[in-house]
């Protein structure tokens, strides 16, 4: 079955770049219907989204991040990677990706199955 | 943008039935999606398309929607069942994906 782990670093300066990589294994990054995306958590709260990529390059991002985020996908590889910029001590959260099941017709998606998360921190 | 809200937490006994809720204006129109998170792990995928459930996900989880309220039901709650859980759905006209804020549910 499919597995995602992420990878990076765990502690970035304010105002640099936080760059995170999520390997798939078990499976192609290039088969079926799916969309791969990452997905954030602060401390004690909520998940938020953060964007997706489908494996021709076709991108969204939530409106809030567009400005500062960039996802990219390696298939030879069988990777995909999160470049947020500018980073502030609000981006500290635990950094997950996810395999999304995008079904257009219906207008809908879900996260299946996620990585473990990475922790990240924005500090001096 | 979007937003869907849940209670902070539900309590429930051992072997009793839990239902935690998620509203949305007009969510009726909407597929809701439903996670588990326990404490330092990843979430896991219980419910999708409003009331299908993934494989290896038992029976006692289930969900429907009426009105402007989605419902996760959990029958026969287990100590295992304790975890935060969090709704999602897809709203093109705004935020692709919007999770709701979380329920943390609390086995007595």
């Amino acid at each position: 079955q499919v597995q995602l782990h992420e990878s990076g670093p765990g502690l970035v300066k304010p105002s640099q770049t936080l760059s995170l990589t999520c390997a798939v294994s078990g499976g192609s990054i290039s088969s079926g219907s799916y969309y791969w995306s990452w997905i954030r958590q602060p401390a004690g709260k909520g998940l938020e989204w953060i964007g997706r990529i489908y494996t021709s390059g076709s991108t969204n991002y939530n409106p809030s991040l567009k400005s500062r985020v960039t996802i990219s996908v390696d298939k030879s590889k069988n990777q995909f990677s999160l470049n947020l910029t500018s980073v502030t001590a609000a981006d500290t959260a635990i950094y997950y990706c996810a395999r999304e099941v995008v079904v257009v017709v219906a207008a809908t998606s879900w996260f299946d199955p996620w990585g473990q998360g990475t922790l990240v921190t924005v500090s001096s | 943008s979007y937003v869907l809200t849940q209670p902070p937490s539900v309590s429930v006994a051992p072997g009793k039935t839990a239902r935690i809720t998620c509203g949305g204006d007009n969510i009726g129109s909407k597929s809701v999606h439903w996670y588990q998170q326990k404490p330092g792990q990843a979430p896991v995928l219980v419910i999708y398309y409003e009331r299908d459930r993934p494989s290896g996900i038992p029976e006692r989880f289930s969900g429907s929607t009426s009105g402007n309220t989605a419902t996760l039901t959990i029958s026969r709650v287990e100590a295992g069942d304790e975890a935060d859980y969090y709704c999602q759905v897809w709203d093109s006209s705004s935020d692709p994906v919007v999770f709701g804020g979380g329920t943390k549910l609390t086995v007595l």
